[in-house]
């Protein structure tokens, strides 16, 4: 199985701050054949379900601000917000779906 | 838009059978391009991944190796819902479910949309 591994575990930054989280993986998620990285970021608040920000690792998805950015390739990768809002308080995963099982992190609790 | 609709009970006892149903609205469970999963998630094991469910003219089937001896995913295309049953639970079993769609390049998915999670607690 591939091991994802973040850092930090938790995270306080000061509003209109940048946060950065880390996430590492134990094999490389980088397909050769489509040149792209099976990562996905999501943000998961209490009593909801995790949601999905970002996938091939750099992709936002429909309706996430843009101040959040996937980067990274191969085994390192790094989810940045550029300017942290209130709402933003939240656990962040990575996972990777290169192959199954899909794995997760074990989560970046992020407070202000 | 795509709502997976979670059902089944909250409570199951030691070495009974835990069974869950995602119903599915704005998608069909036989769609080529998406995959059916069960995820768990508890303070002790995170977010687990347990199996999926996937259609590619026949069905295919994917387990985690942890639950591979005691899980079974189904489908039923004349509901449009998928089901999990874990066979001879404990209490480690005892986690929050999630029904979950992946959205698919040929196997390989990202989940894009959660069931609203049904807490499972196993005990007697």
């Amino acid at each position: 199985d591939i091991v994802m591994t973040q850092s930090p575990d938790s995270l306080a930054v000061s509003l209109g701050e940048r946060a950065t989280i880390n996430c590492k993986s134990s094999q490389s998620v980088l397909y050769s054949s489509t040149n792209k990285n099976y990562l996905a970021w999501y943000q998961q608040k209490p009593g909801q379900p995790p949601k999905l920000l970002i996938h091939w690792a750099s992709t936002r998805e429909s309706g996430v601000p843009d101040r959040f950015s996937g980067s990274g390739s191969g085994t390192d990768f790094t989810l940045t917000i550029s300017s942290l809002q209130a709402d933003d308080v939240a656990v962040y995963y990575c996972q990777q779906y290169y192959n199954t099982p899909i794995t997760f992190g074990q989560g970046t609790r992020l407070e202000i | 838009q795509v709502q997976l609709q979670q059902s089944g009970p909250g409570l199951v006892k030691p070495s009974q059978t835990l069974s869950l149903t995602c119903a599915i609205s704005g998608d069909s469970v036989s769609t080529n391009s998406v995959s059916w999963n069960w995820i768990r998630q508890s303070p002790s094991r995170g977010l687990e991944w347990l199996g999926r469910t996937y259609y590619r003219s026949k069905w295919f089937f994917d387990y985690a190796v942890s639950v591979k001896s005691r899980i079974s995913i189904n489908s039923d295309t004349s509901k449009n819902q998928f089901s999990l049953q874990l066979d001879s639970v404990t209490p480690e079993d005892t986690a929050v479910y999630y029904c979950a769609r992946g959205d698919c390049s040929i196997s390989s998915c990202y989940i894009d949309y959660w069931g609203q999670g049904t807490l499972v607690t196993v005990s007697s």
